[in-house]
């Protein structure tokens, strides 16, 4: 079975200021896709980045970069110069190659302070 | 190009009642997924639907069931409602032909069942 556990439930950050959340995920197949969405209080899930496990290179859209350490299965978001609109609730997604079944973390709720 | 769109927004329901959610992906779009949004349980993956035919069904029991029209709409139904199936329900559609598609998700329906 296919997990993904991020262990912040909360953080916050200072306008301008950079911040990392994290994201675990267990997965036996060699075949898969990560990702990062971000639900504002509007409700609609927005695809962050996406990172495919085929991949070395890490990801980055604009301020938005991951880590992606594949041995440690670990899929970090960074988010720089953050901004008050990337206030919102961030889940850390898994997608098996061939599938359409989004495994999703339990979120974590990002503040950001002006 | 239009979003997708989920109706209704808002629905209260009671126990032992049924309800049919609907949504209308972006045109072009053949896949359409559901998925549940529990504060408990988070984001749990429903079913999804491609070309009107079921590929996928996540963990749920029968009362939940949906189906796909030819204009690539899908309906999600919901029979003898219980307290515990108040919840966010969210469709996501995605082009399909590209491995992965990215996912493009609705509003959501708010279901309260009373």
């Amino acid at each position: 079975a296919q997990t993904v556990t991020q262990s912040q439930p909360e953080m916050s950050v200072q306008e301008a200021e950079t911040v990392t959340l994290s994201c675990t995920y267990d997965t036996s197949e060699s075949d898969y896709y990560l990702f990062w969405y971000k639900q504002p209080p509007s409700r609609q899930m927005i695809l962050v980045i996406r990172q495919e496990a085929y991949k070395q290179q890490n990801a980055t859209e604009n301020r938005f970069s991951v880590n992606f350490q594949k041995a440690a299965k670990s899929f970090s978001l960074k988010i720089s110069d953050s901004q008050l609109g990337d206030a919102a609730m961030y889940f850390c997604a898994l997608l098996q190659g061939g599938s359409e079944k989004l495994v999703f973390g339990k979120g974590t709720k990002l503040t950001v302070n002006p | 190009k239009a979003g997708v769109t989920q109706t209704p927004r808002y629905l209260i329901k009671t126990r032992g009642q049924q309800v049919t959610l609907s949504c209308s992906p972006i045109s072009g779009h053949r896949s359409v997924s559901w998925y549940q949004q529990t504060p408990g349980q988070g984001l749990q993956f429903l079913f999804e639907y491609f070309s009107e035919t079921q590929r996928n069904k996540g963990n749920f029991p029968g009362r939940f069931s949906g189906r796909q029209f030819s204009n690539s709409r899908s309906e999600m139904n919901v029979s003898t409602l219980e307290l515990g199936d108040s919840a966010l329900y969210l469709c996501a559609s995605s082009v399909t032909g590209q491995i992965p598609s990215p996912l493009h998700f609705g509003n959501g329906t708010r279901l309260t069942v009373t």
